[in-house]
């Protein structure tokens, strides 16, 4: 079965800086996607990027990138100049069709 | 357009109650979904529908039941509700298949006691 694992459960990070949470992922398939998701203490789950596993090219938005080593089966998130509002839970998550997996979370924490 | 509304936001249920979690979408998606989220952990599938009449289990179908006899509305049964399934249950939609972004509701929180 496809297993997604976050090994990072709490990060801290200062204001301004830079902070990459991993994530490894075992799968069998050539052909998926994955995401980081963003979760503030409202519970609503916010996309924060995505990457087609047929792409080579790492995405990007804004101050948010990823590092997807797909022999690795890694697909790290890097955030740079880290605001305050960047504080919450990130969920790294697998998707092939109807299959989709998510791993435990890492609580981000922003300090001013 | 509203997009993804759940119905309750909270519950509390008694051991072996039943009760129905409510998830309608205003967005003509055809895929729609059920996660459950225990304390501390990611979300898991437990059910997922690819449009009206046809339905699929997911990771933890098990103490659940669901239906699709609309492309709105897709609602998640609980027939006798156990401690285990205290849990924050979400219900998402997507237009289609592939990669694209999954349009979450705000969650349904539920505590059996």
């Amino acid at each position: 079965a496809q297993t997604v694992t976050q090994s990072q459960p709490e990060m801290s990070v200062q204001e301004a800086e830079t902070v990459t949470l991993s994530c490894t992922y075992d799968t069998s398939e050539s052909d998926y996607y994955l995401f980081w998701y963003k979760q503030p203490p409202s519970r609503q789950m916010i996309l924060v990027i995505r990457q087609e596993a047929y792409k080579q090219q790492n995405a990007t938005e804004n101050r948010f990138s990823v590092n997807f080593q797909k022999a690795a089966k890694s697909f790290s998130l890097k955030i740079s100049d880290s605001q305050l509002g960047d504080a919450a839970m990130y969920f790294c998550a697998y998707k092939n069709n109807n299959d989709m997996r998510f791993g435990a979370g890492t609580r981000l924490t922003v300090k001013p | 357009n509203a997009g993804v509304t759940q119905t309750p936001k909270f519950r509390i249920l008694k051991i072996g109650q039943s009760m129905t979690l409510q998830c309608t979408q205003d967005m003509n998606h055809n895929y729609m979904y059920w996660y459950r989220q225990d304390p501390g952990m990611g979300l898991k599938l437990i059910y997922y529908s690819v449009g009206a009449g046809i339905t699929d289990k997911g990771e933890v179908p098990n103490g659940y039941n669901v239906s699709r006899s609309t492309t709105e509305d897709f609602p998640l049964r609980l027939e006798l509700a156990a401690p285990s399934q205290t849990s924050v249950y979400f219900c998402a939609s997507i237009p289609g298949q592939g990669g694209r972004t999954q349009y979450f509701g705000p969650g349904t929180r539920l505590l059996v006691l």
